[in-house]
């Protein structure tokens, strides 16, 4: 069971705005950085936003992540077929020393 | 341009042991914390160890700790995870993972990733 909860899967039609929920606690969400990595199967885990909502160079604009408090949001909107993947949340826990990982988000584009 | 490159993994017997290594180039490795993440076969990415870039900050899951330890040759810009007493469930796809060295700051460049199999 992972320190990080997120929902197994979500969905969306070609266009849609969705948004990926992860929970956490005071000594990691509420407390240090939230990432979030797209992982394409069979490929290496790709970093979407780091440090709450900043994206990388060559990430589309359509990613965008938040945080409030102890939980964060990825949203990803004009969902395209390219993006169906797995996506994870991470933060550092000072309280463990420790990182965490959500338990994954399968999201399917119908 | 950012590399990270694992080997040596394999197949191992219960109980074995095994050296992972991770060769990084393009970017400064003595002053970037550097990391394991594996995943076990259909399962989520799970957190191993962090080394920061003097190897004075060490951490470790508390469910590997007296079995895995993770270290660095900064002269080789090179990464390892020494696994020992290897059981079943160790069995995961391995990840090298670069971060910042500020606190907080997690993995931004990741290796492809190696296969370690633990089976009789």
């Amino acid at each position: 069971q992972s320190v990080l909860t997120q929902p197994p899967s979500a969905s969306g039609t070609p266009g849609q705005r969705i948004t990926i929920s992860c929970s956490g606690s005071s000594s990691n969400i509420g407390s240090n950085y939230v990432y979030w990595y797209q992982q394409l199967p069979g490929t290496a885990p790709k970093l979407l936003i780091y440090r709450n909502n900043q994206r990388p160079s060559g990430v589309p604009d359509r990613f965008s992540g938040s945080k409030s408090g102890t939980s964060a949001s990825l949203a990803i909107s004009g969902l395209r077929s390219e993006d169906e993947a797995d996506y994870y949340c991470a933060a550092w826990d000072g309280s463990l020393s420790a990182g965490m990982f959500g338990g994954g988000t399968k999201l399917t584009v119908l | 341009e950012v590399q990270l490159v694992e080997s040596g993994g394999g197949l191992v017997k219960p109980g074995g042991s095994l050296r992972l290594s991770c060769a990084a180039s393009g970017f400064t490795f003595s002053t970037s914390s550097m990391n394991w993440v594996r995943q076990a076969p259909g399962k989520g990415l799970e957190w191993v160890s962090s080394i920061s870039g003097s190897s004075s900050h060490i951490y470790l899951a508390d469910s590997l700790k007296g079995r895995f330890s993770i270290s660095r040759d900064n002269a080789k810009n090179s990464l390892y995870l020494q696994m020992n007493s290897l059981r079943g469930d160790d069995t995961a796809v391995y990840y090298c993972a670069r971060a910042k060295e500020n606190y907080g700051d997690l993995f931004d460049y990741w290796g492809q990733g190696i296969l370690v199999t633990v089976s009789s």
